[in-house]
Formats: structure tokens, sequence, C-alpha cells
């Protein structure tokens, strides 16, 4: 079985750019979780996508968005691009039940200069 | 307000010796608790959980133990291999905390070194 899929692995950008990362998850998984790493802060949750519709959010400002698609598949975007969104993006896929392992992908290595 | 906390941010040990790496947690909702294992240029992966109604649980080389009086939980590695040489990161998950399903709430990891 193919595990979680993202693409691109790395990503330079500019200030006030904007930036879609995709996310392909395990087949037969629903659902699809964003997350970002970064030095200071650890992994930190941005949003949770269940069968197309946002579930679960994080305290990151409205210039993060995603969306999942009816294959489950999800992308992330971020617009208006700051320094401080370099970063680490990690998306993980999971049943979608409700205690279950959440599986991730190598994550989209993004630097804005 | 960090509700996941791993105090120390490195570990050295041994081969063959004992890793214990410690979490400790602040809020009462979390009832799931995780580790996941992370080498460099790659997500994590998960390694053991443990839900809040066990104290323990084992799996090979692993063990997690789960103080809930202390909100502490630990993760036991006996006995430690180079191979093993990654970030720890502990996470907890509430049933019903942020949503419908709860999502992970992460301490900052602590970088394990097992020297030859």
């Amino acid at each position: 079985k193919a595990g979680v899929t993202q693409t691109p692995r790395y990503l330079i950008k500019t200030r006030g750019q904007q930036v879609t990362l995709s996310c392909s998850p395990i087949s037969g998984h629903r659902s699809v979780s964003w997350y970002q790493q970064t030095p200071g802060q650890g992994l930190q949750f941005l949003f949770e996508y269940f069968s197309e519709t946002q579930r679960n959010k994080g305290n990151f400002p409205g210039r993060f968005s995603g969306r999942q698609f009816s294959n489950s598949r999800s992308e992330m975007n971020v617009s208006t691009l700051e320094l401080g969104d370099s970063a680490l993006y990690l998306c993980a896929s999971s049943p979608g039940l409700t205690v279950d392992i959440q599986y991730f992908g190598a994550g989209t290595r993004l630097s804005v200069l | 307000d960090q509700q996941v906390k791993q105090n120390s941010p490195s570990l050295s040990v041994q081969e063959g010796r004992i890793s214990i790496l410690n979490c400790d947690y602040t809020n009462s909702m979390f009832d799931y608790f995780l580790w996941y294992k992370k080498y460099p240029a790659e997500g994590p992966t998960f390694l053991i959980s443990i839900s809040s109604i066990k104290d323990k649980n084992e799996d090979g080389r692993f063990t997690v133990f789960l103080n809930k009086s202390a909100k502490h939980l630990s993760l036991h590695i006996v006995p430690s291999q180079p191979g093993d040489s990654a970030v720890y990161f502990c996470a907890a998950k509430g049933l019903n905390y942020g949503g419908s399903q709860g999502n992970l709430i992460f301490g900052k990891g602590t970088k394990l070194s097992v020297k030859p």
C-alpha cells in the first residue's frame, strides 16, 4: 500500500506570493490533516478534512486554507506569504474514525525569501 | 500555552542501555497518547500509542507508561540501538477536543542519540 505522498518536496517563494501544496492520502483513508513544523514551535495543527469538509481547525490566520477533493486528495494554500511561513508542512492521513493513528507524508519544505 | 511538553530537547544513551523519554501534559481532556519517531528529511512515523484506560502498552523494545494522576507519560526503549537515533514526538488527543475527532497536539520533541 502506498504511503502518504506530498508534492512538491521543496519550494522557494518570495514574500507576498501564494503557494499551493498537495497531499495524496493512503488509499482508503478519508481524513487528511495538515501540520506546520518549525524549529521553535514544533508541529502545530493547521486543519483537518474529512469527506471534503473541514472538520477541525487550528489557530492559524485566514491566509492558510485548504480543501479536500472527492478522492480524498487534499491541497493547502497559503496566500500573501510572510517570512515566518518558512517551515516544513506535513500532511497526515487516517481512516477517519474517532480514535485512530495518523500516518504522515515526508512533508513539503517551504522557504520564503 | 503548551499543552504537551517534552522538557528534554536531547538525550544521549549508550547502545544496549535503556532510553527513557518523558512527556507531560496539562489538559485532562486528553485521553489518547501517541509517540512518533522522526528522521531528518522524513515525516514522523508512528511508534506506539496508549489509551487513558491503560497504564502501560508494550510493543517489542518499546513500552509506553501513562500516569494519569501526574499527567505524565514516558517511552522506554530497551535495549537502545544506534538506529533508534531520531527525534521523538509525544502527541495527545482528546475524543471531543477541538472537534468531532480531535486533532493531535504535539510536544516539541526530544532528540535521541544512541552511541555505539
